[in-house]
């Protein structure tokens, strides 16, 4: 069935990198939107990142802008989270998400319209 | 950015009882509004689209409701499996925002 499939967290200490994998099936993976949405511990949900279809537009939430990169590869059904300089507030759960077939993200804005497929999250956690 | 902002961030309700859960938008999303259901330790999971939308597969008893900046969530006979956190989330512009959350707890 449609799976997204989450991997690649882990324990990091502060200002190091981690690299985020999200692995799509059972459906056309370049035909969607697609975003990262994170958990700190005991707490709600937060977007984090969203790419275009194509993977040509990318948008950020301000905590992390500068020092995630959301990209995608179409011909391997992946998405990814390149994180870097990790502080303490980073630790969370997350997940992937897949929005809506409607959704686009032009230049300059990014119309979504729902998650409705999300991954089951991997954990990253950053400590010293 | 857009803020959402919950109420209440907790209740207790019994089975069978009629439970509403309201969302407000720092702004006008028009009818850009989700809402989630989230168990411990379990991926979100998408209830209503669209304000109203009732995705397939989920209980009538789930309804959405509300435009502009006020939503509401109604339970209109809550079930033992009904028991969980809800978000609502704005899609109508980046950063898509969620609310705070409302954990719905056995009375």
């Amino acid at each position: 069935q449609v799976q997204l499939v989450d991997s690649g967290g882990g324990v990091v200490h502060p200002g190091g990198s981690l690299r985020l994998s999200c692995a799509a099936s059972e459906f056309i993976f370049g035909d969607y939107v697609m975003h990262w949405v994170r958990q700190s511990p005991g707490k709600g949900l937060e977007w984090v990142a969203a790419i275009s279809s194509d993977g040509n537009n990318k948008f950020y939430a301000d905590p992390v802008k500068g020092r995630f990169t959301i990209s995608r590869d179409n011909s391997k059904n992946m998405l990814s989270l390149q994180m870097s300089s990790l502080r303490g507030d980073d630790t969370a759960l997350y997940y992937c998400a897949r929005d809506s077939f409607q959704a686009y993200c032009s230049s300059s804005s990014c119309r979504s319209f729902y998650f409705d497929v999300w991954g089951k999250g991997t954990t990253v956690t950053v400590s010293s | 950015d857009i803020q959402m902002t919950q109420s209440p961030s907790s209740l207790s309700a019994s089975v069978g009882d009629r439970v509403s859960i309201t969302c407000r938008a720092s702004q006008n999303v028009n009818s850009y509004l989700n809402w989630y259901q989230q168990k411990p330790g379990k991926a979100p999971k998408l209830l209503i689209f669209g304000a109203s939308s009732l995705r397939t597969g989920v209980p009538s008893r789930f309804s959405g409701s509300g435009s502009g900046t006020d939503f509401t969530l109604t339970v209109s006979s809550l079930q033992p499996e009904d028991f969980a956190t809800y978000y609502c989330q704005q899609s109508f512009s980046a950063p898509f925002t969620f609310g705070g959350g409302t954990k719905v707890e056995v009375k």
